[in-house]
């Protein structure tokens, strides 16, 4: 079956720290691969995707993230976090139309 | 731009009671999706429509039904409520045949149910 895996269920950094955010999934078909942002009492909000080409996207908000078919990952980066960043951050995979969420990583930036 | 609107954006029912959830997609956008989060939980998919067609479903229990309508609305009935139906209720829209399907998710429905 397929699903998706985030390696770190809370996150606490201090302001400027780097972040990487770690997600495996398990599909063998193409995969189209997402990030989403939930912060506090909000909707979900795309951050980044990944369709096909250069395995380094770019998204919002300085975010980036890599995908390694190899690997099966597909993990977030940001080199200096913020405050602001305090959200539950999702990984998600497009399985034939619907996705597959990971179990969320909760990021607390203290500032 | 246009997004996602779901209504109501906050629900209180009782248990045994009906409740039902309103979703209307992004203008042109031809394809909804529902989305169960329980409390702590990541999103689950419940049932998306195509055209005003089921065209996938997931866990979504027997107690739930859900349409699409010609204007592309969609709506969620759900009866005999549970306690654990107590959620946030996600709806997301795409455009069929774009690109690789991108979904963008309304504010949401929060239901609790008492």
């Amino acid at each position: 079956a397929q699903s998706v895996s985030q390696h770190n269920h809370h996150v606490i950094l201090s302001e400027a720290a780097s972040l990487e955010l770690g997600c495996n999934y398990s599909y063998g078909g193409t995969v189209n691969l997402f990030w989403y942002v939930q912060y506090p009492g909000q909707h979900l909000q795309l951050l980044l995707k990944y369709f096909s080409g250069d395995p380094l996207v770019k998204g919002i908000k300085g975010f980036e993230a890599e995908f390694i078919k190899s690997k099966f990952s597909f993990n977030l980066r940001k080199p200096s976090v913020q405050w602001s960043d305090t959200a539950e951050y999702f990984c998600a995979v497009n399985v034939v139309g619907k996705l597959i969420f990971g179990q969320g990583t909760e990021l607390s930036v203290k500032p | 731009a246009a997004g996602v609107i779901q209504s109501p954006r906050h629900l209180i029912k009782e248990k045994r009671e009906t409740a039902t959830l309103k979703c209307y997609p992004i203008p042109r956008h031809d394809t909804v999706y529902w989305y169960q989060q329980g409390p702590g939980q990541d999103p689950q998919f419940l049932i998306s429509f195509y055209e005003k067609m089921q065209s996938d479903k997931g866990s979504i229990p027997d107690r739930f039904s859900a349409q699409q309508f010609s204007d592309y609305h969609s709506e969620l009935n759900m009866s005999s409520l549970e306690l654990g139906d107590s959620a946030l209720y996600f709806c997301a829209s795409s455009l069929k045949g774009a690109k690789q399907n991108e979904q963008y998710f309304g504010p949401g429905t929060r239901l609790t149910v008492t």
